[in-house]
C-alpha cells in the first residue's frame, strides 16, 4: 500500500506566521510520531500518538508546538508564531503494531524568514 | 550526556572496504536497537534491528550489540558508492519512543 506522506513539501513562511504540517500515515498503523531534523543533526522526538491513549507530548519545545491526530490516522502539527529557530525539517513517522519498524515520510521542509 | 552519541563523522572508506559505525546509550534498560540510513535530502529508512547481544547479519550489513558495554555497532562490509549516506543509530526503552544518535556520514570512494 501508499507509504506514509506528508504536506506540504515545503513551507516559507514569515516569522510570526502560524504554520500547519500534515501526515497521513500508512493505513492501519497504530502509532504515529513528529520529530524535528535541524541541518547536519539527528531526528528529534516532538510527540507522539499511540491508539486512543493520551499522547506523548515531551518532546515539543515549546508552547508554540501542539499536535493532533483526527480519528486514529491524519495528524497535523501546528506551530504558533513560528520563529526563525522553527526552520527544519519536520518528519512524520508511523509504526505497525505488529513490528517495531517506524516508516518515515518524506517530510516538510520549514523555512522561517 | 546525549541519550544515544555516535563516533563523529565524517567517515571516508574505499570501495570494497569496511565500515565501521559506532554508537553508545545511556540508558541501561534500553531494549531495542536500530541503524537507519539517510540519504541526503531524503527521509530514513530501516537497515538493521538487533534486541539480543552478539551478532546479527544481513547481507553485507553486521550489526553488533554489547548491552554490558551499551554499545551497538554496524558494520558494511564490499563498500558501495550507494552506501554513501548519513546512519542514523536509534535506541529504544519503550516499545513505541526512539532516542536517535547525531548520525555518522559515510562516503565511499570509487
Amino acid at each position: 500500500g501508499a507509504g506514509v506522506s506528508q504536506s506540504p513539501s515545503n513551507k516559507v513562511t514569515e516569522k510570526g506566521k502560524d504554520v500547519e504540517l500534515r501526515c497521513d500515515p500508512i493505513s492501519g498503523h497504530t502509532a504515529l510520531y513528529w520529530y524535528r531534523q535541524s541541518l547536519g543533526q539527528g531526528l528529534e522526538f516532538l510527540i507522539y500518538f499511540q491508539g486512543n491513549s493520551a499522547p506523548d507530548k515531551s518532546g515539543l519545545p515549546s508552547d508554540r508546538f501542539s499536535a493532533e491526530r483526527t480519528g486514529g490516522s491524519v495528524s497535523t502539527l501546528t506551530i504558533q508564531r513560528t520563529q526563525q529557530e522553527d526552520s527544519a525539517v519536520y518528519l512524520c513517522a508511523s509504526l505497525s503494531g505488529s513490528t517495531d519498524t517506524q516508516y518515515f515520510g518524506p517530510g516538510t521542509r520549514l523555512t522561517v524568514l | 550526556q546525549k541519550e544515544v552519541e555516535q563516533n563523529s563523522g565524517p567517515l571516508s572508506v574505499p570501495e570494497g572496504a569496511i565500515a565501521s559505525l559506532n554508537c553508545t546509550y545511556s540508558d541501561r534498560v534500553s531494549q531495542s536497537f536500530f541503524w537507519y540510513r539517510q540519504y541526503s535530502g531524503k527521509s530514513p529508512e530501516l537497515i538493521m534491528s538487533i534486541y539480543s547481544n552478539g551478532d546479527k547479519e544481513d547481507g553485507r550489513f553486521t550489526a553488533q550489540l554489547n548491552k554490558a558495554s551499551q554499545y551497538v555497532s554496524l558494520l558494511i562490509r564490499d563498500s558501495q558508492p550507494s552506501d554513501s549516506a548519513t546512519y542514523l543509530c536509534a535506541v529504544s526503552q519503550d516499545p513505541y519512543k526512539l532516542s536517535f544518535g547525531a548520525g555518522t556520514t559515510v562516503t565511499v570512494r570509487a
